[in-house]
């Protein structure tokens, strides 16, 4: 069964800071993984996603690599701030369903 | 942009009452699913539907729960007896036939089990 894990579960940085998210997971058979943004008891905000065959996504500030073979993912948020703060979710598509990581809270510190 | 939509965004009931949660997946997509997430737990996948029936589901999708599209919009995910612990956030998600491996997600219904 596919495990996504998170590290770290929580990160609190000042603004203007860069930023990594760490998402790994057991089983490299995917078809693609998504980057979600939550706030708190909101929905999930789709950010980015990599289908398997690419390397990277980038949108605005946010860039997410994803290494299959190592089963590996990163989130990079650039010049961080106090909007970014929220709930990172990874999530691998095995095709069927999704599998989500618990994630990252980030706070960022005006 | 077209969104899956989810109603009641909050619900309130009684343990052992029945509830429906009701969501619009977006118009031309065809595969359609729930994932449920327990306060400060994953984000749970619970089933996937497509052409009128379950294609998986989870361990946690037991004779509790059912799915249905009842007309040509709607898809609703049942729990006929709710017990305390199926207090969640209910999410609907909708994968478009061309790109089955894309999925969107709904805003979810808070169902709380008093």
């Amino acid at each position: 069964k596919q495990e996504v894990t998170q590290i770290p579960a929580a990160l609190s940085v000042p603004e203007g800071e860069n930023l990594v998210l760490n998402c790994s997971f057991t089983d490299s058979a995917i078809y693609n993984l998504q980057w979600f943004r939550q706030d708190p008891g909101k929905g999930l905000t789709s950010l980015l996603l990599i289908q398997s065959s690419q390397r990277e996504q980038t949108s605005g500030r946010l860039n997410a690599s994803l290494d299959k073979s190592s089963g590996r993912s990163t989130l990079y948020i650039a010049a961080s701030q106090p909007g970014d703060s929220a709930t990172y979710l990874c999530a691998v598509n095995t095709g069927n369903q999704f599998y989500f990581g618990t994630g990252t809270s980030l706070t960022v510190i005006p | 942009e077209p969104e899956v939509t989810q109603t009641p965004s909050h619900q309130v009931t009684q343990m052992g009452q029945e509830v429906i949660l009701r969501c619009v997946p977006i118009s031309n997509h065809l595969y359609f699913y729930w994932y449920r997430q327990i306060l400060g737990q994953k984000v749970e996948f619970l089933v996937s539907f497509y052409n009128n029936e379950i294609s998986e589901k989870s361990e946690i999708f037991d004779d509790q729960f059912s799915v249905e599209r009842p007309d040509g919009s709607n898809f609703t995910l049942k729990i006929r007896s709710t017990k305390l612990e199926d207090s969640a956030m209910y999410f609907c998600a909708s994968s478009p036939p061309s790109r089955r491996e894309t999925q969107y997600f709904g805003p979810g219904t808070r169902l709380l089990v008093l």
